[in-house]
């Protein structure tokens, strides 16, 4: 299985803040990740797909990059919205795996 | 515009089959593969598995020996079954289409809690 060690777990922001939030890979690949948002129980939301293709509808503060074992899911200008917890998912190989999840908390 | 809508059971004994069934409302089975995915109480996602319309299968070998995916075209739905069940498959089970490449539009979520 190729395993995703995302980082950080967890972090504290200010709205207007620049976040980061990567993914390794335990082996590489080119562009076969997604990035979610999830609130609470919710079902998640795609953010990104194709590691930098933003979903259609979702603001152009978020961006992805990355390739290989490395992969970076950035917000730009935090707004009061994104805080949630954020996931990848590598779709390269099967069994398909998510990161461990980032939680964007309220400074 | 393709909505997904799950049901189940919500608590199931344990060693007995855990089964949800996702439908969808607005668009067809045809052209799409159809996943599950699975979250733990205050735990991470897991993929479960997958189905295209032709009945095809691929499941997570932390589960397979337990995993069935199938589709029922008549009725433009599909269903997950999990044998077996314990506590630590207590979660919400959430059913997904993908489109491109990886699951875009979810069912609302399903909680199955693993009790006697």
């Amino acid at each position: 299985d190729i395993q995703m060690t995302q980082s950080p777990s967890s972090l504290s922001a200010s709205v207007g803040d620049r976040v980061t939030i990567t993914c390794r890979a335990s082996q590489g690949f080119a562009d076969a990740l997604a990035w979610y948002q999830q609130k609470g129980g919710n079902a998640p939301r795609r953010l990104i797909y194709a590691a930098s293709t933003l979903q259609t509808g979702v603001p152009s503060r978020f961006s992805g990059s990355g390739s290989g074992t490395e992969f970076t899911l950035t917000i730009s200008d935090l707004q009061p919205e994104d805080f949630a917890t954020y996931y990848c998912l590598q779709h390269f190989d099967y069994p398909w795996t998510f990161g461990q999840g980032t939680k964007v908390e309220v400074k | 515009q393709v909505q997904l809508q799950q049901w189940g059971a919500g608590l199931v004994k344990p060693s007995e089959t855990l089964s949800v069934t996702c439908g969808v409302f607005g668009g067809s089975l045809t052209g799409y593969y159809w996943t599950w995915i699975r979250q733990a109480p205050g735990k991470g996602l897991e993929w479960i598995g997958e189905i295209n319309y032709g009945g095809n299968t691929k499941y997570n070998p932390s589960l397979k020996s337990r995993v069935s995916i199938s589709v029922d075209r008549a009725q433009n739905q599909f269903s997950l079954n999990l044998t077996s069940v314990t506590a630590a498959d207590t979660a919400v089970y959430f059913c997904a289409r993908i489109s491109r490449s990886v699951p875009y539009t979810w069912g609302q979520g399903t909680l199955v809690v693993v009790s006697s």
